[in-house]
């Protein structure tokens, strides 16, 4: 079945570390997004990239990169200038533009920085 | 004020009632999404919609693009229903950028 697997699950770092945070489709979907989900809050957008080798920032970038080297692949790295990390990170992708595209979601990894 | 405003935050019901969660937003738009997120974080697409009304089993989405309001109705309702529904809008100027309300917490209760 087609999908967006995120991996993994729940992850745990020290202040300070940098960390990466995978996205995988099988849907061969062009555009791919990540969102961060905080208590209380709506989904926030970080990065998006509507077609490889090309993304952009969202709403709340800083503190956050992004690579899309493949169609596949959207791995997002929280680094440690990102002032509170501590989070749910969801990765979704739709087939094109979200006027006319539903987005599909990976389960998300929930990432927490001591 | 939010560009996006669900109610009720909350929302309690019996097994079979029927259930109305509101979104309202105050930009013209050129699409409105409904969500569903399960208790484990995953979230689901329901509807896309851009104007009148989509209906799929047991849920109805619907769409006034001059009040600048949709609903999401859930008849029958079944405690599997139970989920955090999520509204979110493309704004006409917004590029590939939605703006998300907070959600309504939906509990059925058998």
């Amino acid at each position: 079945d087609g999908g967006i697997t995120q991996s993994p699950k729940y992850l745990f770092r020290k202040e300070g570390q940098n960390v990466t945070l995978s996205c995988e489709q099988n849907l061969n979907h062009d555009a791919m997004y990540w969102y961060r989900q905080d208590p209380g809050q709506g989904l926030r957008l970080i990065y998006y990239s509507q077609i490889v080798n090309d993304f952009q920032k969202g709403d709340i970038a800083e503190g956050y990169s992004v690579s899309r080297e493949k169609k596949e692949s959207f791995p997002l790295t929280v680094t440690s200038a990102q002032k509170n990390p501590t989070a749910f990170y969801l990765c979704a992708s739709s087939r094109g533009h979200l006027s006319n595209s539903p987005l599909h979601f990976g389960n998300g990894t929930r990432l927490t920085v001591t | 004020k939010n560009e996006v405003e669900q109610s009720p935050q909350n929302l309690t019901a019996q097994e079979g009632e029927f259930i109305t969660i509101n979104c309202s937003y105050s930009v013209g738009i050129s699409a409105l999404h409904w969500l569903q997120q399960h208790p484990g974080g995953g979230i689901v697409s329901l509807f896309m919609l851009s104007s009148g009304k989509k209906k799929h089993g047991r849920l109805i989405a619907t769409i006034n693009i001059q009040e600048k309001h949709s609903s999401l109705h859930i008849t029958a309702s079944h405690p599997r229903d139970s989920a955090v529904y999520i509204c979110a809008v493309m704004a006409e100027t917004s590029g590939s950028r939605l703006t998300f309300g907070e959600g309504t917490q939906l509990t059925v209760n058998p």
